[in-house]
Order: C-alpha cells, then sequence, then structure tokens
C-alpha cells in the first residue's frame, strides 16, 4: 500500500518564479493537508482540502499561494512569484476522512528559491 | 487545540526504554493526543494516539494519566534509528473530517550507545 506520494522531492527556482507542488494521497484518502517547514523551525500548517473543496485555509498567506484538489488527480499547492523567504520544505498529508482522521505524512518538497 | 509541553531534548541509552514526557493541563474532554517523530528533516512519522485509556502498538505505548493532563510515550527498547525529535499534539477531531495538527517545537531524542 503506497504512502503519500509528494514530488518533486526537490525544486530550485528563481526570485519570481512559480513553483507547483504535488501531492497524491495515500489510497483511500480524501482529505489532504499541506504543511511548511522554515528552516529550524517547526511545521505549520497551510490548508486542509477535501476533494474539490477548500476546508481551511486559515495558514495560507494571503497572497501569491493557493492549493487545489481536484476531483481527479493530485493535489496541487501552487506558489507565484515565489521569494527567498518561500524556501522551506513543504510536507502534505493525508487522511481517510470519515471515521478515521490520522494524517499520513509525505517525504516532502524542498524548495529553495535562488 | 490544547497547548502542549514538552522538555526540549532527552538522552537515552540503546535498549533502554525512553519515556517522553507530555503535558497538556488544559486538554478538554472530547481532545485526543497524538504522537509523531520526525527523524531528520523527513516527513513526521505517525506514532500512536489516544483519548482516556492506555494504548499500545508495535511502535510504542502511550501511557495517559487518569486527569489526563499528561501524557507519557514509551519506546521500549530504543535504537538508534529512534534518534529523531518527538511530537506530543492535543487534537479535537471534528465528526466526519479532520482538522489540523498544531506541531510545537517537540523533545529531541538521542539515543546513544
Amino acid at each position: 500500500n503506497a504512502g503519500v506520494m509528494q514530488n518533486p522531492r526537490h525544486l530550485v527556482r528563481r526570485r519570481g518564479q512559480e513553483a507547483r507542488l504535488r501531492c497524491s494521497p495515500m489510497k483511500g484518502h480524501s482529505h489532504v493537508y499541506w504543511y511548511r517547514q522554515l528552516p529550524e523551525e517547526g511545521l505549520k500548517f497551510m490548508v486542509y482540502l477535501q476533494k474539490e473543496n477548500i476546508i481551511d485555509e486559515s495558514g495560507m498567506p494571503k497572497e501569491r499561494f493557493s492549493a487545489e484538489f481536484p476531483k481527479e488527480g493530485p493535489s496541487i499547492l501552487r506558489i507565484q512569484q515565489v521569494v527567498r523567504g518561500d524556501s522551506a520544505a513543504y510536507f502534505c498529508a493525508s487522511s481517510p476522512g470519515f471515521g478515521g482522521e490520522t494524517q499520513y505524512f509525505g517525504p516532502g518538497t524542498r524548495l529553495l528559491v535562488l | 487545540d490544547a497547548k502542549t509541553t514538552q522538555p526540549p531534548s532527552m538522552d537515552c541509552a540503546e535498549g533502554r526504554a525512553a519515556n517522553l514526557p507530555c503535558n497538556h493541563s488544559t486538554i478538554s474532554g472530547n481532545e485526543y493526543v497524538y504522537w509523531y517523530r520526525q527523524i531528520h528533516s523527513q516527513g513526521p512519522q505517525y506514532i500512536i494516539h489516544g483519548l482516556k485509556n492506555n494504548e499500545t502498538n508495535e511502535m510504542a505505548s502511550l501511557i495517559i494519566t487518569e486527569d489526563r493532563k499528561s501524557s507519557t510515550l514509551i519506546l521500549p527498547h530504543a535504537t538508534l534509528r529512534d534518534t529523531a525529535v518527538y511530537y506530543c499534539i492535543v487534537r479535537f477531531i471534528l465528526t466526519g473530517g479532520g482538522n489540523k495538527l498544531t506541531f510545537g517545537t517537540g523533545t529531541q531524542l538521542k539515543v546513544e550507545l
């Protein structure tokens, strides 16, 4: 049973470019969460999505960041016009939804903005 | 979610039990205690969770005090691979759906020979 998959594992972007991070939840999971971990800091919640719906985006920066979880395909975290402060590890987690809410994490995407 | 307090670091000899404490004195009756660990910047790994009763699985045991104001994660026979940051998280679970995990600073466990 494959776990949560994230790609790419490492991403390098120059300031002003766009970054797209993908997350495929575990099989049978319909809930996806994105977290960000800045260097030497703990994980911070960004957004919680179910299929085609954003449930809680209280941790998302107001500008340049967006997330989606379409009916088909992976969840996407999109960062437009990246800045150096966006350099971090971005982790995706998934949970089954009804009846089982333990979140299982992927290996993360390390974003480096030059 | 209730705030948790953990010691910043602990050491443990390989083969010994590692007992990691967590205080959550403001926990409410329907909040669960979750434990995750993060090994050197990898994705957090789920360990165990509980509500009132003590729990055990293949990885660890979770002991929750009767008043639920504190808990202890026990790794019965620590190995070098258990060196990681351990996070204790108190979390309210919404009916029919989940909600976010609030990570604190955790406990850096170092297992040594």
